[in-house]
């Protein structure tokens, strides 16, 4: 059962432009949404995290909008530079849980 | 660097056989979680432990065991390998209560079992 996915395996995006990656989940009981960047032979590094009664939370070029009528959050990367290039991995959690359900990952590579 | 110390980095060897991964949280840190990635996976929760006791459990084999110190650092068991138990394995850790969930990952054991 995957609670959380995300569709896209890959991205390719022009260095300057807007990088949107897609999450969707299923489970209306989460609490929180984390959005974590992972680099080849590193662990996942946390990017940005928004509570489920938000919609948007910003940080510097990060942004994370979560539609919670559709369950749906997309993270959005404005400019994207060559350094963005990684694995994004969409988690989500249920407070007093707290493990975290991670979507499959969706690989960026952003394009000089 | 999250602060979150694993080791070994590589572990290889056949199947059949026993290893232990260690994982020390960050400084103040009470939960300790372990996480496996199979190639092009996301991460798959298998335990968690709080200030030295057994908080979660997910999908974790019967033939996998962990523990929490009382110095907080945490190994994870893997006996009667199997070849799909190469994976990455990751451990994290978290503050105490409250927060965002947030949760900061060593920089993992790569398993291989020949």
């Amino acid at each position: 059962d995957q609670q959380v996915k995300q569709n896209s395996p890959s991205l390719s995006v022009q260095e300057g432009r807007i990088s949107i990656l897609n999450c969707d989940y299923t489970n209306s009981m989460f609490d929180y949404f984390l959005w974590y960047k992972k680099y080849p032979a590193e662990g996942p590094t946390f990017l940005i995290s928004i509570s489920s009664i938000k919609d948007k939370n910003e940080d510097g070029r990060f942004t994370v909008f979560l539609n919670k009528s559709a369950k749906h959050l997309s993270l959005h990367i404005v400019p994207s530079q060559p350094g963005d290039s990684a694995v994004y991995f969409c988690a989500a959690l249920i407070q007093g849980a707290q493990k975290l359900v991670f979507g499959q990952g969706t690989r960026l590579t952003i394009n000089p | 660097d999250s602060g979150v110390t694993q080791t070994p980095k590589h572990l290889i060897t056949a199947t059949g056989q026993r290893v232990t991964l260690r994982c020390s949280p960050r400084s103040g840190d009470l939960s300790v979680y372990w996480y496996q990635q199979s190639l092009d996976q996301g991460l798959q929760f298998l335990i968690q432990y709080y200030n030295g006791e057994e908080r979660a459990k997910g999908n974790i084999l019967e033939r996998f065991s962990a523990q929490q110190f009382p110095d907080l650092h945490s190994e994870l068991n893997l006996s009667s390998l199997e070849l799909g138990d190469s994976a990455l394995y990751f451990c994290a850790s978290s503050v105490p209560r409250g927060g965002s969930g947030e949760q900061f990952f060593g920089p993992g054991t790569r398993l291989t079992v020949l």
